[in-house]
């Protein structure tokens, strides 16, 4: 079983903060890493799928980095605001099956 | 285009009991996961099926068991069910099985075993 690390467990920030958070994964065996927006009473959402070492995505407001080599992704969210309230997910794919963390629970406080 | 559904949305049975549970996939898609969530856990990945062949299998107990239809459709069963199985069942569907392509989850199944 693989171990895949996020942190912080939980984040209140004020709106209008940035912030960020990590996925640490093992650098061995690397095929992708999927992140995903969980908020709740939904479905988890998909938010990048990075594949590459040194891979920047970027959707709006939230952008995600990559770093194979070290085993670890960063999710920032800039200007963070109230709809962003949600759980963050990070999923490393190996072989033929996700690992998931236990995401990041952030609040965005009005 | 209509997303991933799962039925039923909440579910109560008693320990003993057996359930299934059932994904239908976006249309299109071939391929569909299922994971459970507890309490402080992260998503843990039961099965994995492609084309109605299940292409992988998580680490739990043989009472866990799977299929798929061929209009993708799939259902999860679980017999002599334990305390411990009480939890939020997802289904994810994705066209492929490859590691880049995106999963779409439906919206789960809450099971609750007294």
């Amino acid at each position: 079983i693989l171990n895949v690390e996020q942190s912080p467990q939980s984040l209140h920030v004020q709106e209008g903060d940035s912030t960020n958070f990590t996925c640490s994964f093992p650098s061995s065996n690397f095929y992708a890493l999927h992140w995903y927006r969980w908020e709740t009473a939904k479905s988890p959402e998909a938010l990048f799928v990075m594949t590459l070492n040194g891979d920047e995505k970027k959707k709006g407001r939230i952008s995600a980095t990559l770093n194979t080599k070290e085993g670890y992704s960063y999710l920032y969210i800039k200007g963070s605001q109230p709809e962003d309230s949600a759980t963050y997910l990070c999923a490393f794919r190996a072989g033929n099956q996700f690992y998931f963390g236990t995401g990041t629970s952030l609040t965005v406080i009005p | 285009k209509a997303g991933v559904t799962q039925t039923p949305r909440y579910l109560i049975k008693t320990r003993g009991q057996q359930v299934t549970l059932s994904c239908s996939p976006i249309s299109g898609h071939r391929s569909v996961s299922w994971y459970q969530q507890t309490p402080g856990q992260g998503l843990q990945f039961l099965f994995e099926y492609f084309s109605e062949t299940q292409r992988n299998k998580g680490n739990f107990p043989g009472r866990f068991s799977g299929r798929q239809f061929s209009n993708s459709r799939s259902e999860m069963n679980v017999s002599t069910l334990e305390l411990g199985d009480s939890a939020l069942y997802l289904c994810a569907s994705s066209f492929g099985f490859r590691s880049v392509d995106e999963q779409f989850f439906g919206p789960g199944t809450r099971l609750t075993v007294l």
